[in-house]
């Protein structure tokens, strides 16, 4: 039981070159989301899957497109990498979005953009 | 949507004494208040977490309360020490269909020896 598995761990992008982060869960949990965390800014919500077939906004969407491939995995996509986007991006999953669902981290994925 | 204030952004303690880390909510209808806990280099992994029609729930040593007319909650952490030094995450959720948890920045707690 892995939990939540985001690859790759480390990358590094040229501005302009565009990238998908793999997230998946074996937790059958029907939630995932996508944050992003820099320093002195926390964890801000890219994107979410309340279930299979429905992705919505975040916080702090603008640049990413997501795909809820199937209920186990989520990616997200960089189509035009920019410096701003460095940061470390964790993927998440809870039962569901309801109130009282634990949300369980992946290990992160660190990005720089030079 | 939703806003989550947290301070202090630092706060340094001695092995032995209490930590209290303050967070506030903007939106009313949030009903769920989880804390989580990030070692260097780890991922968050939650600590305790409140629901709203509780006003304060304990686990050991650490404790989490709840005002929901002021829209603030609390985490106290007693008798620390040096495992306990991480960044510690509040964060504020309505838990319904189109919303998800909201993080506060993050407090680095550093507990000495």
């Amino acid at each position: 039981n892995a939990g939540v598995t985001q690859t790759p761990k480390f990358q590094v992008l040229k501005t302009g070159q565009s990238m998908t982060l793999q997230c998946a869960q074996d937790m059958n949990h029907n939630s995932m989301y996508w944050y992003r965390q820099d320093p002195g800014m926390g964890l801000r919500l890219i994107y979410y899957s309340a279930s299979e077939g429905t992705t919505d906004k975040g916080e702090v969407p603008n640049g990413y497109n997501v795909s809820r491939l199937n209920k186990r995995e989520f990616s997200l996509r960089l189509e035009s990498a920019a410096p701003s986007q460095t940061s470390v991006y964790f993927c998440a999953s809870s039962a569901e979005l309801t109130t009282g669902n634990t949300i369980y981290f992946g290990e992160g994925s660190w990005l720089t953009v030079v | 949507g939703e806003n989550v204030e947290q301070h202090p952004s630092t706060l340094s303690v001695q092995e032995g004494d209490s930590a209290v880390i303050k967070c506030t909510y903007s939106d009313s209808a949030s009903n769920y208040f989880p804390w989580y806990k990030q070692e260097l280099g780890k991922r968050p992994q939650l600590i305790i977490d409140i629901r709203s029609n509780v006003g304060e729930k304990k686990d050991q040593r650490i404790a989490v309360t709840l005002n929901k007319t002021a829209k603030h909650f609390s985490l106290h952490i007693t008798e620390t020490q040096p495992e306990d030094s991480a960044v510690y995450f509040c964060a504020a959720s309505k838990g319904q269909a189109g919303t998800a948890l909201i993080f506060g920045k993050g407090t680095t707690l550093s507990v000495s020896s």
